[in-house]
């Protein structure tokens, strides 16, 4: 079974411009979990879709913004990109009846 | 909402010594507490698990404990080795409004020294 697929894994993005992160559940998932993990500290909690709807968002500023598409697969847009944005950005997904997250690779985002 | 907190931030062991990490949680309305491991590289992965009716569960070398009424839990690794040496996280998860919302702690870097 595949597990959690994300896209691209390395991205390289000029201040100001939009970068748009791609990520495939495993199969079966309906929740799709977005956290940033900024170089040497822990995981921030970005959004939550859950059945294509946005159930949850974190302290973060508008310009982070997402969908779930109806096969459940997510997209994470960052607009207006800032230096401090560069930070490896995590996938997960779960049932909605189950507990168990799982992660993908992630995709690495640099903005110089 | 929920808050998790996890210490140490880093720790760092000789070969074949125990580990232990430990979370404390706000809200008692979480039920499930996954560990996860996250090498140099990799996304975390699930190494352990422990429901709210369980106190206790072990995996090999690797041990899980819930205290409910003091809303912490531990993560134990004895006989620790080289290739132990990541960065571990908590997460506690309660269901709200019928979904799983997940909350991690801010992880802790495990150095394990040969």
């Amino acid at each position: 079974e595949a597990g959690v697929t994300q896209s691209p894994t390395h991205l390289i993005k000029t201040r100001g411009q939009q970068a748009t992160l791609r990520c495939s559940p495993i199969s079966g998932h309906t929740s799709v979990y977005w956290y940033q993990q900024a170089l040497g500290l822990g995981l921030q909690f970005l959004l939550w879709y859950d059945e294509g709807e946005e159930r949850n968002r974190g302290n973060f500023p508008p310009r982070f913004s997402g969908r779930q598409f109806p096969n459940y697969s997510s997209e994470l847009n960052v607009n207006a990109l800032e230096l401090e944005d560069s930070a490896l950005y995590l996938c997960a997904s779960s049932t909605g009846g189950r507990s168990e997250a799982f992660f993908g690779q992630g995709t690495r985002l640099t903005v110089v | 909402g929920e808050n998790v907190e996890q210490h140490p931030s880093t720790l760092s062991v000789q070969e074949g010594d125990s580990a232990v990490i430990k979370c404390t949680y706000s809200d008692s309305a979480s039920n499930y507490f996954p560990w996860y491991k996250q090498e140099l590289g990799k996304g975390p992965q699930l190494i352990i698990d422990i429901r709210s009716n369980v106190g206790e569960k072990k995996d090999q070398r690797i041990a899980v404990t819930l205290n409910k009424t003091a809303k912490h839990f531990s993560l134990h690794i004895t006989e620790t080795q080289p290739e132990d040496s990541a960065v571990y996280f908590c997460a506690a998860s309660l269901n709200s409004g019928g979904y799983q919302k997940v909350t991690f702690g801010t992880g802790t870097k495990l150095q394990v020294i040969p």
